[in-house]
């Protein structure tokens, strides 16, 4: 069971938009920035946003997060099939003891 | 640019050790904050443990408080993770992850860890 909420799995055809919800709490999502990693099993995961809503060099403006009360959300447009992959929502969690937390991933597919 | 190459992986008893290493390069590795996480077959991403630029500052995963042991040697731009008391749901892919502005910047291709009889 993962400290934060994410749908298992999403899909959409190429060239649409996609979103990915991560619902936690006040000592998690609520007190600290979130972050969205894309992950191919057996390979890096890549980080694609941090600080919320922030991208770093390399990431393409296709990719946007965004922060609200104890939820946040990625969303993907332009989809392409190298979207293919994974995605996890993380953040820490200050509440009794600090701990890095994740979301249980989700699985984007390109129909 | 920042590179990060784990090693030590391999099979292991139950009850066994394995120490991993995570060789760093292309940025100031004693200026930054690192961790390890893992992902067990068919699981999701875990985060296990976190140092600080100079290892004063350490956390840990409940999972692997008391049997995981975190630490850095700065000289070396070099990561550890010494593992004792290894079980079969220690068995994962591990990464190690360069620490930036609240967030896990640049990740190393992970090493293999498999506990069994």
């Amino acid at each position: 069971q993962s400290v934060l909420t994410q749908p298992p799995s999403v899909s959409a055809a190429p060239g649409q938009r996609v979103s990915i919800s991560c619902s936690g709490s006040r000592s998690n999502i609520g007190d600290n920035h979130v972050s969205w990693y894309q992950h191919l099993p057996g390979t890096a995961p890549k980080l694609l946003i941090y600080d919320n809503n922030q991208r770093p060099s390399g990431i393409p403006d296709r990719f946007s997060g965004s922060k609200s009360g104890t939820s946040a959300t990625l969303a993907i447009t332009g989809l392409q099939t190298g979207d293919e992959a994974d995605y996890y929502c993380g953040t820490w969690d200050t509440g009794l003891s600090v701990l890095y937390v994740f979301g249980g991933g989700t699985k984007v597919t390109v129909l | 640019q920042p590179k990060l190459v784990e090693s030590g992986g391999g099979l292991v008893e139950p009850g066994g050790s394995l120490r991993l290493s995570c060789a760093a390069s292309g940025f100031p590795f004693s200026e930054h904050y690192m961790s390890w996480f893992r992902q067990a077959p068919g699981k999701g991403l875990e985060w296990v443990s976190y140092i600080s630029a100079s290892g004063n500052t350490i956390y840990y995963a409940d999972s692997v408080k008391g049997r995981f042991t975190i630490s850095r040697d700065n000289a070396k731009k070099s990561l550890f993770l010494q593992m004792h008391s290894l079980r079969a749901d220690d068995s994962a892919v591990y990464y190690c992850a360069k620490y930036d502005y609240g967030s896990f910047f640049d990740w190393g291709q992970g090493t293999l860890v498999t506990v069994s009889s």
